[in-house]
């Protein structure tokens, strides 16, 4: 079972604060990511990291930034937050192998920009 | 046109019924297909992992791969109304781990 964790899981705040959220993940995985999920549409990726110091913008354009200081924490952040950026964010990772590997997911962090 | 294509639903059937999810996609260069169920308010869980063309069993759940005609199933016998969810299908190529994903099946399984 993956153990990927997200805080907060639910943040409603004002237009104009810095947000940092939280994914961490307890299984040793090098490989992680960010997906932004929408009401009806499908998941797309935001970011993604390799490993440690390993950042990558992905395919969908996105204000955010990410970190990957250590290998178990991949905090995304939005430096002013906007409406446009109400959104549910979802954390991801998988085993970095020469196969593909699939992909687990956290529970989201449900974020509402007032 | 989208690389993935899923019928959105809702898709309601009665309790002990068999489910049939599907997807298409455009891109014959997919060779990982895996199905998730997302429970409200919850993060996307994995199902089903596949590997090109052929069918994976799983207690109640097969997962059915058709590469020739880029159409992707996955089938749940006897449906539980805990089997109610959205079920996302996703596929991606051998040469990159990036996730294509359809929009989601929303199934209601009905006492």
């Amino acid at each position: 079972e993956a153990d990927i964790y997200q805080t907060p899981r639910y943040l409603v705040i004002g237009t104009g604060k810095k947000i940092t959220l939280e994914c961490s993940q307890t299984m040793g995985h090098d490989k992680m990511y960010w997906y932004q999920q929408d009401p009806g549409m499908e998941l797309h990726l935001i970011h993604y990291s390799y490993g440690v110091n390993s950042t990558e913008k992905g395919d969908l354009s996105s204000e955010s930034t990410v970190s990957r200081i250590r290998t178990e924490h991949f905090p995304l952040t939005l430096e002013s937050a906007r409406p446009s950026h109400t959104s549910q964010y979802l954390c991801a990772s998988s085993a970095d192998t020469i196969s593909n590997q699939p992909q687990h997911f956290g529970d989201g962090t449900r974020l509402s920009i007032l | 046109q989208k690389e993935v294509e899923q019928d959105p639903g809702p898709l309601s059937v009665p309790e002990g019924a068999i489910v049939s999810l599907n997807c298409t996609y455009s891109n014959s260069a997919f060779q990982y297909f895996m199905w998730y169920r997302q429970y409200s308010r919850k993060g996307p869980e994995l199902l089903m992992y596949t590997y090109s063309s052929g069918n994976k069993e799983d207690g109640r759940f097969t997962a059915q791969v058709d590469k020739s005609s880029k159409y992707i199933s996955l089938f749940i016998r006897d449906s539980q109304p805990s089997d109610s969810a959205t079920y996302l299908c996703a596929t991606s190529g051998a040469r990159t781990d990036k996730l294509i994903f359809g929009t989601g099946t929303r199934l209601q399984v009905f006492p």
